[in-house]
């Protein structure tokens, strides 16, 4: 089956520690998105990456990096300097051109920092 | 800039009830418009999504209209069910450029009672 895997579920970190989420997918999707969510609210654009080797900045990229080394995988970093990270972190891919395109999304990395 | 507002939850209605969700959006240009929706402890699935003026998408019994004189895509279902319960984002993408990230409303909680 087709889809895309993010691993693990659950990742509990200390403050001051970097923590790289996984992201896999077997789409052969160009484009990869990171997405954290926050409880009550909607999905914020952390990076996104429309080929190998290339990615940009989304709306709230400070304190994370990323990394497009294979059209597979879309690695996430969360750094010390993100002052808040604990979240519920979504990896995406999309399908399509034009305006006919559609976002897929894994199961999500619920993230805690203490 | 591209915003979504969505109706502000929680929802909660008895099984067989009908179900509108309201979403309106702000958009430079032409936008695609999508509902995906979210159950505990997941990603988003995509419901339904609409690429122009008039276009219905429709889904699992699930509706929505894209009214762009109302600049609105309401989420509409006739007769909800226990299963239906879950978190309803409503969200717009751009085709122009070639991002086509998707902008998100902050979700619908539903609650739907036996």
């Amino acid at each position: 089956d087709g889809g895309i895997t993010q691993s693990p579920k659950y990742l509990f970190r200390k403050e001051g520690q970097n923590v790289t989420l996984s992201c896999e997918q077997n789409l052969n999707h160009d484009a990869m998105y990171w997405y954290r969510q926050d409880p009550g609210q909607g999905l914020r654009l952390i990076y996104y990456s429309q080929i190998v080797n290339d990615f940009q900045k989304g709306d709230i990229a400070e304190g994370y990096s990323v990394s497009r080394e294979k059209k597979e995988s879309f690695p996430l970093t969360v750094t010390s300097a993100q002052k808040n990270p604990t979240a519920f972190y979504l990896c995406a891919s999309r399908t399509g051109t034009g305006n006919q395109y559609e976002q897929y999304f894994g199961p999500g990395t619920r993230l805690t920092v203490t | 800039g591209n915003s979504v507002t969505q109706m502000e939850g929680p929802v909660t209605l008895s099984e067989e009830a009908f179900l509108t969700i309201n979403c309106t959006y702000t958009a430079t240009g032409y936008p695609s418009l999508f509902w995906y929706v979210q159950y505990p402890g997941e990603g988003l699935q995509l419901l339904l999504k609409a690429t122009k003026a008039d276009d219905k998408g429709s889904n699992k019994g699930f509706e929505a209209t894209y009214r762009k004189e109302t600049t609105s895509f309401h989420l509409e279902k006739g007769s909800v069910q226990v299963s239906d319960s879950a978190v309803y984002f409503c969200a717009l993408g751009l085709s122009s450029g070639s991002a086509r990230q998707l902008t998100f409303g902050s979700g619908t909680q539903l609650t739907v009672l036996p």
